[in-house]
């Protein structure tokens, strides 16, 4: 079975200021890991995702995650924030089975400050 | 662009008056998501098919039922709305289980149904 943790609901950070949202997972199979993105009022956008391979993941607006197996982390990164990044970002994690699904944490809501 | 469509954005229905609210994909993906998503929570999986195959989550009330008449179309019937069921309602698409590596899910902006 797999779970998803990501702390802090709420997570302010000044405008050019590094994001750091924090993901932390618990899997019984090698994960397949995701940040996803919601603006207002839409859907979900998906930012990045590790599969296999490379550790370091680059996704888009400028956002990476690196996947750290001993410490069961995907935390999602950008070295400066911009105001279009105010949205709620959710992690989630699947296993490799045909039958997993995907489980999205609570998500964390980024507030940017001028 | 191939991408998921809801339709509509918004929708009021009245307490206990059914509604259907409709999700098209041009992506071809053989599996088509429903969640319901209600305010500063995750979203939740209510049921998916693969294919024609429906696969209910045994959580999902009673309440909520769906078709898929073809690849492209689902729909979410609500036979007979709470205030409870009050949410954006997600839809989303997969290519497949069997082809892990594709697995990310690509979500329509939603439905926002307001129960009156």
């Amino acid at each position: 079975a797999q779970s998803v943790t990501q702390l802090g609901s709420h997570v302010s950070v000044s405008e050019g200021a590094l994001v750091l949202l924090r993901c932390n997972y618990s899997s019984s199979v090698p994960p397949y890991l995701f940040w996803y993105v919601q603006y207002p009022n839409q859907g979900l956008q998906l930012l990045l995702k590790y599969t296999t391979g490379a550790t370091l993941v680059k996704g888009i607006n400028g956002f990476e995650a690196e996947f750290k197996k001993s410490e069961t982390s995907f935390h999602l990164t950008k070295p400066s924030a911009h105001m279009s990044d105010a949205a709620e970002y959710f992690c989630a994690v699947r296993g490799m089975n045909r039958d997993d699904k995907i489980i999205f944490g609570k998500g964390t809501r980024l507030h940017i400050l001028p | 662009d191939a991408m998921v469509i809801q339709n509509p954005r918004y929708q009021v229905t009245q307490f206990g008056k059914p509604v259907t609210l409709s999700c098209s994909q041009t992506l071809n993906h053989n599996v088509m998501y429903w969640y319901q998503q209600k305010s500063s929570q995750a979203p939740k999986l209510l049921f998916h098919y693969y294919d024609k195959d429906f696969n209910n989550e045994a959580d999902t009330p009673d309440n909520f039922q769906s078709r898929r008449p073809n690849t492209s179309f689902c729909f979410l019937d609500i036979r007979s709305p709470g205030l409870g069921d009050a949410a954006m309602y997600l839809c989303a698409t997969s290519r497949g289980p069997e082809l892990a590596v594709y697995n990310e899910q690509f979500f329509g902006p939603g439905t926002r149904l307001t129960v009156l």
